[in-house]
C-alpha cells in the first residue's frame, strides 16, 4: 500500500526559506525509474508542478522557479524535501508530494500540506 | 513553456448522462496527457495517463482520447460521486497542468 504525507512549518514569513518533508511507505526511492514530484496549489486556483527526484538522484525543476528551489532525498529513511528559498505571499498553497512510477507522473499523492507565508 | 486551456470551466450535467471534457494544448505534446479528478477538500486522483489508459481502480466509465494538441476525457454515465474539478496535466515537457473544469450535477 503506497502513502505519501507532507509536513512543513504552517506558516513563515516573507523572505524566509520554506523547508517541506515527504514521508512515504509502500515504495523505495533506491528502486529503478522511481520518483518523487512536488506539486502545490493556491487556495480556489490551478495546480503547478513544482519538481521531480529520481531514483538516480536526477534531479528537475520548473523553470520559472528554478533558482529558488532545492529538492533532495533520505532514501534510507523513506523521505524526500523540497526547500524553497526567499519566499512571499504568492507562495501561500498547499503543497503536495506524490510517486512517479514509470509512465504515471502521479499515481499517488499526499493530503497535502498548507503553507501560509505572512507576516 | 506549454499552455494547456480546458473547456468548459464549468459544466452541469444530469445523473447517466454522457459527459465530455475538453483540452487543448497550445503545441503538440505527442500523447502525454494524464487526466486528474480533484474533489473538495482532497488530493488530486490520478485518472488517465498517456490519453487513454486507465488507472488501476479506475471505473471503466472513465475514457480518454486524442492526439496532437486536442484531448478529451469522457464520462460514459455520470454518477453522483464523479461531481469534482477534473484536470489535464501535459508532460510532453516540464509537466503543465490546465485550468480545471468543474462539474457538477443538475
Amino acid at each position: 500500500q503506497v502513502t505519501l504525507k507532507e509536513s512543513g512549518p504552517g506558516i513563515l514569513q516573507p523572505s524566509q526559506t520554506l523547508s517541506l518533508t515527504c514521508t512515504f511507505s509502500g515504495f523505495s526511492l533506491s528502486t529503478y525509474g522511481m520518483g518523487v514530484g512536488w506539486i502545490r496549489q493556491p487556495s480556489g486556483k490551478g495546480l503547478e508542478w513544482l519538481a521531480n527526484i529520481w531514483w538516480d538522484d536526477d534531479k528537475y525543476y520548473n523553470p520559472s522557479l528554478k533558482n529558488r528551489l532545492t529538492i533532495s532525498k533520505d532514501t534510507s529513511n523513506n523521505q524526500a524535501f523540497l526547500k524553497i528559498t526567499n519566499v512571499d505571499t504568492a507562495d501561500t498553497a498547499t503543497y503536495y508530494c506524490a510517486r512517479i512510477a514509470a509512465e504515471q507522473l502521479g499515481d499517488y499523492w499526499g493530503q497535502g500540506v498548507m503553507v501560509t507565508v505572512s507576516s | 513553456d506549454i499552455q494547456m486551456t480546458q473547456s468548459p470551466s464549468f459544466l452541469s450535467a444530469s445523473v447517466g448522462e454522457r459527459v465530455t471534457l475538453s483540452c487543448k494544448a497550445s503545441q503538440n505534446i505527442n500523447k502525454y496527457l494524464d487526466w486528474y479528478q480533484q474533489k473538495l477538500g482532497e488530493a488530486p486522483k490520478l485518472l488517465i495517463y498517456n490519453t487513454n489508459n486507465l488507472h488501476t481502480g479506475i471505473p471503466s466509465r472513465f475514457s480518454g482520447s486524442g492526439s496532437g494538441t486536442d484531448y478529451t476525457l469522457t464520462i460514459s454515465s455520470l454518477q453522483p460521486e464523479d461531481v469534482a474539478t477534473y484536470f489535464c496535466l501535459q508532460r510532453n515537457s516540464w509537466p503543465t497542468f490546465g485550468s480545471g473544469t468543474k462539474l457538477e450535477i443538475k
